[in-house]
């Protein structure tokens, strides 16, 4: 069954302390991003990457650092979480005119 | 500003309606997305669409995408109460097919 799994789900922080954000997917694509979806704004793109040791800006990539080590790991890392990072934070595999999303992983940075 | 525009932002119906949600753009797209997202869960792809003009049809829900691929519509008939969700278009454009860019989305309530 084609899968993206985020870790973790749920997560209450302060401002500065570092955190990452996993992603994991189980259908060899090459394409993966991290998208934020906040109130009346939709989903933004944060990062991109085309394949391993490659990535490139998304839309609002500000306080987000992300890697690409391996072709199904993705993982989103904060260095220091400010509150207007407090979001829905999305993970996504990409194949051709397709997307999967994973369940999402709600940040409150406080 | 985002380069595709959903409208109606919310929409309240009854059970056996039909309704039409519009995401449209000056932009030309290469594809467009429609995307049904749940509380607490990540958006599930409904459809695709790659050419001007094209109509799909999915059970109740027909997607169609503008001649000019800058607009498309969902319309949906005799809704029910499972259709609740928030819709969400995305497009890409010929030149980077993977890179996505989406709609704020059309908020729908199917009432019993």
């Amino acid at each position: 069954e084609a899968q993206v799994t985020q870790n973790p789900r749920y997560l209450i922080t302060v401002t500065g302390k570092k955190l990452t954000v996993t992603c994991s997917q189980n259908m060899n694509h090459e394409y993966m991003s991290w998208y934020r979806q906040d109130p009346g704004l939709g989903l933004r793109q944060i990062y991109y990457s085309m394949n391993v040791e490659v990535t490139d800006k998304g839309d609002v990539p500000e306080g987000y650092k992300v890697s690409r080590k391996e072709k199904r790991n993705f993982p989103l890392i904060l260095e220091s979480p400010s509150p207007n990072q407090t979001s829905l934070y999305f993970c996504a595999s990409e194949g051709p005119y397709e997307q999967y999303f994973g369940p999402g992983t709600r940040l409150t940075v406080t | 500003t985002q380069l595709l525009e959903q409208s109606p932002q919310f929409l309240s119906i009854q059970e056996g309606e039909n309704l039409t949600v519009y995401c449209n753009s000056s932009s030309v797209f290469s594809s467009l997305q429609w995307y049904r997202q749940e509380p607490g869960e990540g958006p599930v792809l409904l459809v695709t669409v790659v050419t001007g003009g094209e109509v799909k049809k999915l059970k109740r829900l027909t997607f169609q995408f503008g001649d000019a691929r800058k607009d498309s519509s969902l319309h949906i008939t005799a809704a029910q109460p499972g259709d609740t969700g928030l819709y969400l278009c995305a497009g890409a454009f010929e030149y980077n097919f993977n890179k996505f860019y989406f709609g704020s989305g059309t908020k729908l309530n199917v009432k019993p």
